[in-house]
């Protein structure tokens, strides 16, 4: 299994793009997740998923969309990038809720100047 | 006032030593206790897990839980400098287990 996979690794925008992160597991998780981590922070949940076709909100999801139109993927649209934006996203997914813990992904850089 | 709250460090302990760290959390539903490590510039991974019912020991590790004082700890024992890491709690709630609020982490420094 690869696990949870993102890309890309690195990415620098203007301000004012948009893009796509994207991410998918390999384990049959229902459930997943998006994080972004400022330098010397803890993770900030964006937005989350229970299911295909089932998206919430988490702390700051303002700034950002997502879809889930399979268990695999769960991609994390910028629109109108912003420096604020700058961070490293993480995804992560989850087999379950009751004793169960989160698989992370390796990240994406993002960078907005 | 933040969900969860942990003492940045650096926390220097001697290899072989026990290091302690803890994390207090504001909310008395919280239900789910989780310890990540993230070692620099990689994603967090799951070291353990502790419902709010009791504590729990897997190998070098020990998860500890102080509901009263509102705190979860984290004990790692014969410390190696391979646990130089910075360390991550998260809790999720009785209401809400699809949400988790993580700490901003401990730095962990083990010195040979």
């Amino acid at each position: 299994n690869a696990g949870v996979t993102q890309t890309p690794k690195f990415r620098i925008l203007k301000i004012g793009q948009s893009m796509t992160l994207q991410c998918a597991q390999d384990m049959n998780h229902n459930y997943m997740y998006w994080y972004r981590q400022d330098p010397g922070m803890g993770l900030k949940l964006i937005y989350y998923s229970v299911g295909a076709g089932i998206t919430d909100k988490g702390e700051v999801p303002n700034g950002y969309n997502v879809s889930r139109s399979t268990t695999e993927d769960f991609p994390l649209r910028l629109e109108l990038a912003a420096p604020s934006q700058t961070s490293v996203y993480f995804c992560a997914s989850r087999a379950g809720t009751r004793g169960f813990g989160q698989y992370f992904g390796p990240g994406t850089r993002l960078t907005v100047l | 006032q933040k969900e969860v709250e942990q003492n940045s460090g650096p926390l220097s302990v001697p290899e072989g030593a026990i290091a302690s760290l803890n994390c207090t959390y504001s909310d008395r539903g919280s239900q789910s206790f989780f310890w990540y490590r993230q070692y620099s510039g990689k994603s967090p991974e799951l070291i353990m897990f502790i419902y709010s019912n009791g504590d729990k020991e897997d190998g070098r590790f020990t998860a500890q839980l102080n509901k009263a004082s509102q705190y979860v700890s984290l004990l790692i024992r014969d410390s190696q400098p391979s646990d130089s890491a910075t360390y991550l709690c998260a809790v999720s709630l009785v209401y809400n287990f699809n949400k988790f609020y993580f700490g901003s982490g401990t730095k962990l420094n083990v010195k040979p």
